[in-house]
């Protein structure tokens, strides 16, 4: 099953922004939304954004979604101690019938 | 609010089966629009999507699986269930159980999810 391709590391100081792209094809990220996943270790993984560009009830708005063809990119502007994760895009991909997971970005703030 | 919550052994054998449990509360498996997923990350790696079963009992699989796994409900206990066949060293994860609504004809992401649930698989 394809993996949709992101970078495995981002960083910035406090106060900057950073931004994670997620790399897929016609059949996956091409035809349906991207969701973008916050995982901290020892917890569930939370949906952040869903249909591309929608914040789950509660994320605070310095988190953002895009997608543009068969890319889509997650930025999240004025970094926090608190935004250390790792984070997944995912799609659901119609070619295999299924959900396909990005292969994660683990973000640090320096 | 919706709350899940997986269960089961947490040593599995190698070649046995690992049979895992999500109980819902808040909400019922029954209801339109839902998709009950079980989604893994083995130690060191990435989120990987095993399969899912909608209420009427259709269901997904992951085709890495290579139909080992098997994705079941039970309505009257408003809980679904994962058995995963012949497992090895490899199938070691931590297991969660979320739900993705289809409300609008499109997958909408996985919202809700169990804490998760650490299986080994080892002699």
């Amino acid at each position: 099953q394809s993996v949709l391709t992101q970078p495995p590391s981002a960083s910035g100081p406090p106060g900057q922004r950073v931004s994670i792209s997620c790399s897929g094809g016609r059949f996956d990220i091409g035809l349906s939304p991207v969701h973008w996943y916050q995982h901290l270790p020892g917890t569930a993984p939370k949906l952040l954004i869903y249909s591309n560009n929608q914040r789950s009830s509660g994320v605070p708005d310095r988190f953002t979604g895009s997608k543009s063809g068969t890319s889509a990119s997650l930025a999240i502007s004025g970094l926090q101690s608190e935004d250390e994760a790792d984070y997944y895009c995912a799609v659901w991909d119609d070619s295999v019938t299924g959900y396909v997971f990005g292969s994660g970005t683990k973000v640090t703030v320096l | 609010q919706l709350q899940l919550q997986e269960s089961g052994p947490g040593l599995v054998r190698p070649s046995e089966t690992l049979s895992l449990t999500c109980a819902v509360s808040g909400g019922s498996v029954t209801s339109n629009g839902f998709y009950w997923n079980w989604i893994r990350q083995p130690p060191g790696k990435g989120l990987e999507w095993l399969g899912s079963i909608f209420h009427t009992g259709t269901t997904y699989y992951n085709p890495s699986l290579k139909s080992r796994g098997d994705i079941s409900l039970d309505t009257s206990k408003n809980q679904f269930f994962l058995n995963l066949k012949s497992v090895t060293a490899a199938d070691t994860a931590i297991y969660y159980c979320a739900r993705d609504p289809i409300l609008t004809g499109f997958h909408e992401g996985f919202d809700f999810w169990g804490q998760g649930i650490l299986a080994t698989v080892s002699s």
